[in-house]
């Protein structure tokens, strides 16, 4: 979608390795979120942010971490990767909340 | 808490038939509530939004959906189903007005297109 990118797309890894995640916006909103979708779950929020330096926790945060350094970066980490986090995962944005969300495209994520 | 239900993993209409998705929530303040489409190995585009001003709300592609409050429902149609509308669909609730802790979804239905 225009206006927010994520990267990479596809990524291949393997349990126990520490992989990032990066969501890049160019809309200048406040909001950001990290979710993941699997199958018969929809999305589920991972993080979230609410301005520079300031993230709080979602459903499914365990295993996950975030930082927002500039308003439009926001980097989910996974510390150590394990299977269960083999997922699809959506960033998205909002410039004013309960009204409008643009997704990024996704990045899908293997864990082997 | 807020949450929603969407009835039916996958739903089967046949090529002009009417399409009915069916999305119940609960919010303990008043919702804004939305459809999003995604079609296959695509990101989410939203198809429509109820932001607590008109209770018919229209979308893209031919979609519309009312807000009942009393049934606590956001049923989603289509009058005349279309081959490309063979997705998945999703249902989702946020907080009116406030609150940064973004959207809840429904698990999805997959709409098929017979033809």
């Amino acid at each position: 979608d225009a206006g927010i990118t994520q990267s990479p797309r596809h990524k291949v890894t393997e349990t126990g390795t520490p992989v990032t995640l990066r969501c890049h916006q160019t809309e200048n909103h406040r909001y950001m979120y990290w979710y993941r979708q699997d199958p018969g779950h929809g999305l589920r929020l991972i993080h979230y942010s609410y301005g520079v330096k300031d993230t709080d926790k979602g459903e499914v945060s365990d295993g996950y971490s975030v930082s927002r350094s500039k308003t439009e970066d926001f980097l989910l980490t996974l510390e150590s990767a394990t299977s269960s986090q083999t997922s699809v995962y959506f960033c998205a944005i909002s410039e004013t909340t309960g009204v409008g969300y643009t997704f990024g495209s996704g990045t899908r994520l293997t864990v082997v | 808490a807020q949450s929603v239900t969407q009835l039916g993993s996958h739903v089967s209409v046949s090529e002009g038939a009417l399409v009915l998705l069916r999305c119940n929530y609960s919010s303990s303040v008043p919702p804004y509530l939305f459809w999003y489409v995604q079609y296959p190995n695509q990101g989410l585009q939203l198809l429509l939004k109820y932001t607590s001003a008109a209770t018919l709300v229209k979308g893209i592609n031919g979609f519309e959906a009312e807000f009942k409050k009393s049934e606590t429902s956001f049923h989603l149609t289509k009058p005349s189903a279309h081959m490309s509308d063979a997705a998945e669909y999703f249902c989702a609730v946020s907080e009116g007005g406030g609150g940064a802790d973004g959207l809840t979804f429904g698990k999805g239905t997959h709409l098929i297109i017979q033809p």
